[in-house]
């Protein structure tokens, strides 16, 4: 089945500085990539998804780029504030459908420093 | 906006009861999961469904049951709660044959075995 490794952990940036996370995943079949936002005391909230037709999708300060090849996609967030503090994870999805449906890394918990 | 509701925002249960756990969403969702979440872990998916009376194993069934008699309601069950299952658990739903237009969470419940 899928496996998807996200790095790092735990990513601490400076107010308006900008923040990669990183995942890979093994399943080269996959073909449907989101990322989730996690805030405190919430469930995980989409905010970006990139299909394996395209290599970059962009909404404003965050963006998503993916590369087949290497099974690598990446979340960009660009001029971070502190709203921004939160626990992102990726995910994959085979293109059979999984019927068990996506596979997610472990997350990685941002946070913005005033 | 779809909605997926999980009745109980935190629950604390003694060992060896049973323990219910439900869900609802409201936009015809084919498709419903339920994950738990650990620290270090991610979300581990337990089980899943895709269709009324379906339920499929995920990777982590043990120690756990599910009943989907309504397209809604997908209720996940602790035949015997014990401690190690102590965790955020997270109900989600999607639609589409091949789950691929992103994940609706619900905002978690957090149980406690105690």
């Amino acid at each position: 089945g899928e496996n998807v490794e996200q790095h790092p952990s735990t990513l601490s940036v400076q107010e308006g500085d900008s923040a990669v996370i990183k995942c890979t995943y093994s399943d080269s079949a996959s073909n449907y990539f989101p990322w989730y936002k996690q805030e405190l005391g919430k469930g995980p909230q989409l905010i970006i998804d990139i299909r394996s037709n395209v290599g970059e999708k962009k909404d404003q300060r965050i963006a998503v780029t993916l590369n087949k090849t290497a099974k690598h996609f990446s979340l960009h967030i660009t001029e971070t504030q502190p709203e921004d503090s939160a626990v992102y994870f990726c995910a994959a999805l085979p293109s059979g459908g999984g019927a068990d449906g996506l596979t997610f890394g472990k997350g990685t918990h941002l946070i913005i420093q005033p | 906006d779809v909605k997926v509701t999980q009745s109980s925002r935190y629950l604390v249960k003694r060992t060896g009861e049973k323990v219910f756990l439900e869900c609802v969403q409201d936009m015809d969702h084919e498709n419903m999961f339920w994950y738990r979440q650990d620290p270090g872990l991610g979300l581990r998916l337990i089980y899943f469904s895709y269709d009324v009376k379906m339920k499929e194993k995920g990777d982590i069934p043990e120690g756990y049951s599910v009943s989907r008699e309504k397209k809604e309601r997908f209720s996940l069950i602790l035949e015997s709660a014990s401690t190690n299952q102590t965790s955020m658990y997270l109900c989600a739903s999607t639609t589409g044959a091949q789950a691929n237009y992103g994940y609706t969470f619900g905002s978690g419940t957090r149980l406690t075995v105690v």
